[in-house]
């Protein structure tokens, strides 16, 4: 199984609401990651968790919190958002990090903050 | 930081060859990746060089030349559900940054 799986796979939500994004894989990866990314541009790098524990947070702000219960899966909390946050978001894993691996990625959620 | 420059558009007819270049700039080179990103979907592993040259993966193939700074995506026999968009993918620092992309339309 080389899936990353993304749930919603699209977000509607207003500026004061709390909603939260779920990513799984069951490949026995230990490292994950969130991008986020605009229409026709590149994934951006937000976090990447190695061994549950965040070692990457790339000046995020704060009303975006991951959290990566166990190594399976990963959720990144959203409250307050912009409008400017909306983006494809999406989710990869890695046999381990750090190290040049390659990332599988999920299918993402398509989020519109209104 | 990084600096990686791949061309904005390409394109190519079906059946034929395409080239897609990538320089970069970056300290602490440890690899470089190639995906492919059709439309409103995620990007798919296509291929990973460490060391100088070329790897081929049946239809693609991909060269390095670390000390250029310089990759370049083959293509071969072009098929239409190629049109997708290319990003360049240098690892530093362990770390992963995406080239804007090269967005391939191959036409009949």
């Amino acid at each position: 199984d080389t899936e990353v799986t993304q749930t919603p796979k699209h977000l509607v939500m207003g500026m004061t609401n709390k909603k939260s994004l779920k990513c799984e894989q069951h490949m026995g990866h230990r490292a994950m990651y969130w991008y986020k990314q605009k229409a026709k541009k590149p994934p951006e790098l937000m976090f990447v968790y190695s061994y549950e524990k965040l070692s990457i947070n790339e000046s995020v702000p704060s009303r975006f919190s991951p959290e990566c219960p166990n190594s399976s899966l990963l959720n990144l909390h959203l409250h307050a958002l912009q409008p400017e946050d909306s983006a494809l978001y999406l989710c990869a894993s890695s046999q381990e990090w750090p190290g040049p691996y390659e990332q599988y990625f999920g299918p993402g959620t398509r989020l519109t903050v209104t | 930081g990084q600096n990686i420059d791949q061309p904005t558009e390409m394109t190519a007819t079906e059946g034929a060859i395409v080239q897609i270049n990538c320089t970069y700039q970056t300290s602490g080179f440890n690899g470089l990746f190639w995906y492919q990103q059709h439309a409103g979907e995620a990007p798919t592993f296509l291929s990973y060089n460490v060391l100088d040259g070329l790897e081929e993966k049946g239809r693609f193939s991909s060269f390095l030349s670390r000390s250029k700074g310089y990759s370049y995506l083959l293509l071969k026999e072009l098929q239409m559900k190629d049109s997708a968009s290319y990003l360049c993918a240098p690892s530093a620092g362990n770390m992963l940054t995406f080239g804007g992309g090269t967005r391939l339309m191959v036409k009949p």
